[in-house]
């Protein structure tokens, strides 16, 4: 079984410059998380997703960081405007709520804004 | 806000060692917690979870969990050079569970 692709694993921005992040959850899954991980840090929830409804994004800083997921599977993270205190590792995650309470992480998307 | 801590931040032990790492959390309402490894460079993956008071093994993994306390311990006996990552606990209230919180981690280095 795939587990959770994420892409590209590598960006380098300039401070004001805009990224997307790509998420391909595991087949099935209907729930899709998106974390922020900050270097020597624990994930933090940004944003969640059923299918392709948004169920909570009140952690994401809704001026620059948004999030879609149009048609309940693929989903993509986009910085616009990119600041350094954005430097962290993006980690996607899915769970199939129906067969248990383990979410499945992707690799991460590792952010340096300069 | 809820906030996991976790004990130690690093910690070194030899090869063949025990390793003991701890994570409280401060929400009285957290029922639920889980252990993830994470290896450098790589996702997450879950190790372990516990809900109920008591004890958990799953090999050279134990698990405990004291619920009056929101304390939850995970040891690691026959520890191994593999076995050297970042530790996450990651907490949820009952019916929560698309809202962990992590604990910033405890990184092991498993020295040969």
């Amino acid at each position: 079984e795939a587990g959770v692709t994420q892409s590209p694993r590598y960006a380098v921005l300039q401070e004001g410059q805009a990224v997307s992040f790509w998420c391909d959850p595991i087949s099935g899954h209907d729930t899709l998380y998106w974390y922020q991980q900050p270097r020597d840090q624990g994930p933090q929830l940004l944003v969640y997703f059923r299918d392709e409804a948004v169920i909570d994004n009140s952690q994401l800083p809704s001026d620059r960081f948004s999030a879609v997921r149009p048609k309940g599977t693929n989903s993509t993270l986009k910085i616009q405007s990119a600041k350094q205190g954005d430097t962290a590792t993006y980690l996607c995650a899915s769970r199939y709520r129906p067969s248990g309470n383990t979410l499945y992480f992707g690799e991460g998307s590792r952010l340096i804004v300069v | 806000q809820q906030k996991v801590q976790q004990s130690p931040e690093s910690l070194i032990v030899p090869e063949g060692g025990m390793a003991s790492l701890n994570c409280t959390s401060s929400d009285r309402n957290v029922d639920y917690f889980w252990w993830y490894r994470q290896h450098s460079g790589k996702s997450p993956k879950m190790l372990m979870s516990i809900f109920s008071n008591g004890e958990k093994e799953e090999g050279r993994f134990t698990v405990h969990l004291n619920k009056a306390s929101l304390h939850t311990s995970l040891h690691i006996r026959d520890s191994q050079p593999s076995d050297s990552a970042l530790y996450l606990c990651a907490a949820s209230t009952a019916g929560s569970f698309n809202k962990l919180t992590f604990g910033a981690g405890t990184r092991l280095a498993v020295c040969p």
